[in-house]
């Protein structure tokens, strides 16, 4: 059973060109969760998403950022304009359904993309 | 909110020594507590799950104890080697499931050959 897929694991953009990072979850996880980890500072939550649904967005910046889980394929963080603020390593998580005995939010995470901004 | 801290941010020790490290959480009302390991330039590796309702949880030479009352967590790494060089970050979930996991700064930790 393959773990949480990322790619790119590494994204150089220019600013104001647009980022579009992938996350594929463990086979049969239907929860998708993206952190932020900004230079020198700790994991931060932006999104949780099920497929076709986003459920918790209370961390994504209002501006600039979405994020989309379809009902085939991977989850998809999209980054439009992006500035050198937003140079960071991105990690997807994934966590299998509620129904799922034992699970306990269990959450699984993916090596990252690592966004450098120029 | 909920905010967690873990202390100390950076340890340094030599090959053989047991050591804990601290975490803290402002807000009790917790699901479950996961102790993470963070090479440098790599992803997080899950090393623990604590739910709310046990008291410790051990896998080979770790051993994560919590007190959800108090909102404290310590993991506790016996017979240090310097493989386990990383940092180390706890993280709390609030609900059962579909939940953000809110984390930690980490403790930068090196074992010394």
């Amino acid at each position: 059973n393959a773990g949480v897929m990322q790619n790119p694991r590494h994204l150089v953009r220019r600013r104001g060109q647009e980022a579009r990072l992938r996350c594929s979850p463990m086979k049969g996880h239907s929860h998708v969760y993206w952190y932020r980890q900004l230079p020198e500072e700790g994991l931060k939550f932006m999104v949780y998403l099920q497929k076709e649904n986003i459920i918790d967005e209370s961390g994504m910046p209002k501006e600039r950022f979405s994020a989309e889980f379809p009902k085939e394929g991977p989850s998809i963080l999209r980054i439009q304009q992006v500035v050198r603020g937003d140079s960071a390593a991105y990690f997807c998580a994934s966590s299998p359904p509620g129904a799922w005995t034992n699970s306990y939010n269990e959450q699984f995470f993916g090596p990252g993309t690592r966004l450098t901004v120029l | 909110k909920q905010e967690v801290t873990q202390i100390p941010a950076a340890l340094s020790v030599p090959e053989g020594e047991n050591l804990v490290l601290n975490c803290s959480f402002t807000d009790s009302a917790i699901y479950n507590l996961q102790w993470f390991r963070q090479d440098p330039g790599k992803g997080l590796t899950s090393l623990l799950l604590i739910q709310s309702s046990q008291r410790e949880q051990t896998s080979g030479r770790l051993n994560a104890s919590l007190d959800k009352s108090s909102g404290r967590s310590t993991l506790y790494i016996a017979a240090s080697q310097p493989g386990d060089s990383a940092t180390y970050l706890c993280a709390v979930s609030r609900e059962t499931s579909g939940s953000r996991l809110t984390f930690g700064e980490g403790t930068q930790l090196t074992v010394n050959p």
